[in-house]
C-alpha cells in the first residue's frame, strides 16, 4: 500500500519551461490537495479537489493549473515556470467525512533557474 | 498576522527532557491537527483534536477551545524526536481546508 506518491522527487527547470507534477493515491480518497512549502512560511494551499472532475483554487493559485480526471490522480501544472515558483511541493489526500487527517506525499523539490 | 502562531520557532533540548510546543489561533475552528516533518522527509499526521486531550506513546496533545490554544508535549525526549512540528487548524465551516502554522524546529541532543 503506497499511500500518496509524488512524481518526480526533484526537478530543475529553466524560466519559461513547463512541467507537470503527478500525485497518485491508492486509498480511494475523495479530497486531494497541492501545497507549497517555502522557508519561514507555513504550508500554503495552491489548489484542491473534493472529487473526481472537480478542482478549486486555494490561497496561492496564480501560475498553476490542476486536473483531476481520475479519482486517484491529481496533477499540478506549471505552464511557464518562474523563479518565484522554486519551492517544495506537497500533495495530500483524505477521505470524506468529519475529522479525517490528511495523508501527505514525500514532496517534490522544484528549482527554477 | 498569521491565523496560526506557534512558539517557540526553534527549540533545543537534551535527551530525556520534557518538551512543550505551543499553538495559538485566532479563528473559530472545528479541529486542530499536529503534524511532524523530519528533515528532508514527508509530513505525517500525529493528532487531530477538537476538544480535551489525546495521548500516543510519549506524545500528548491538549486543546483549550475557549482560549484558542493547543500544546504538544513530548515526555522523555529522544534524538529521534528531532523534527519540525506543525500545528494546523480547520476553520469552522470549512470541511476541506487547513491553515498551517510556520512550524517549530525541535532538536534533541544526546
Amino acid at each position: 500500500n503506497a499511500g500518496v506518491t509524488q512524481t518526480p522527487k526533484f526537478r530543475v527547470l529553466k524560466t519559461g519551461q513547463s512541467m507537470t507534477l503527478l500525485c497518485a493515491q491508492d486509498m480511494n480518497h475523495e479530497y486531494m490537495y497541492w501545497y507549497r512549502q517555502d522557508p519561514g512560511m507555513g504550508l500554503r494551499l495552491i489548489h484542491y479537489s473534493v472529487g473526481e472532475g472537480t478542482t478549486a483554487k486555494g490561497e496561492v493559485p496564480d501560475g498553476y493549473n490542476v486536473s483531476r480526471l481520475k479519482k486517484q490522480n491529481f496533477l499540478l501544472g506549471l505552464e511557464s515556470a518562474a523563479p518565484s515558483q522554486t519551492s517544495v511541493y506537497f500533495c495530500a489526500s483524505r477521505t470524506g467525512g468529519d475529522g479525517q487527517p490528511q495523508h501527505f506525499g514525500d514532496g517534490t523539490r522544484l528549482s527554477i533557474l | 498576522k498569521n491565523e496560526v502562531e506557534q512558539s517557540p520557532q526553534n527549540l533545543t533540548a537534551q535527551e530525556g527532557e520534557f518538551i512543550t510546543i505551543n499553538c495559538s489561533y485566532s479563528v473559530g475552528i472545528s479541529a486542530l491537527h499536529w503534524l511532524q516533518q523530519h528533515p528532508g522527509g514527508g509530513i505525517v499526521s500525529l493528532f487531530m483534536l477538537s476538544s480535551g486531550k489525546k495521548k500516543h506513546g510519549r506524545l500528548i496533545a491538549t486543546i483549550n477551545i475557549q482560549e484558542k490554544h493547543s500544546s504538544l508535549h513530548i515526555t522523555a525526549s529522544h534524538p529521534r524526536d528531532s523534527a519540525v512540528y506543525i500545528c494546523a487548524v480547520r476553520p469552522g465551516g470549512s470541511n476541506y481546508k487547513l491553515t498551517f502554522g510556520k512550524g517549530t524546529l525541535l532538536t534533541v541532543n544526546p
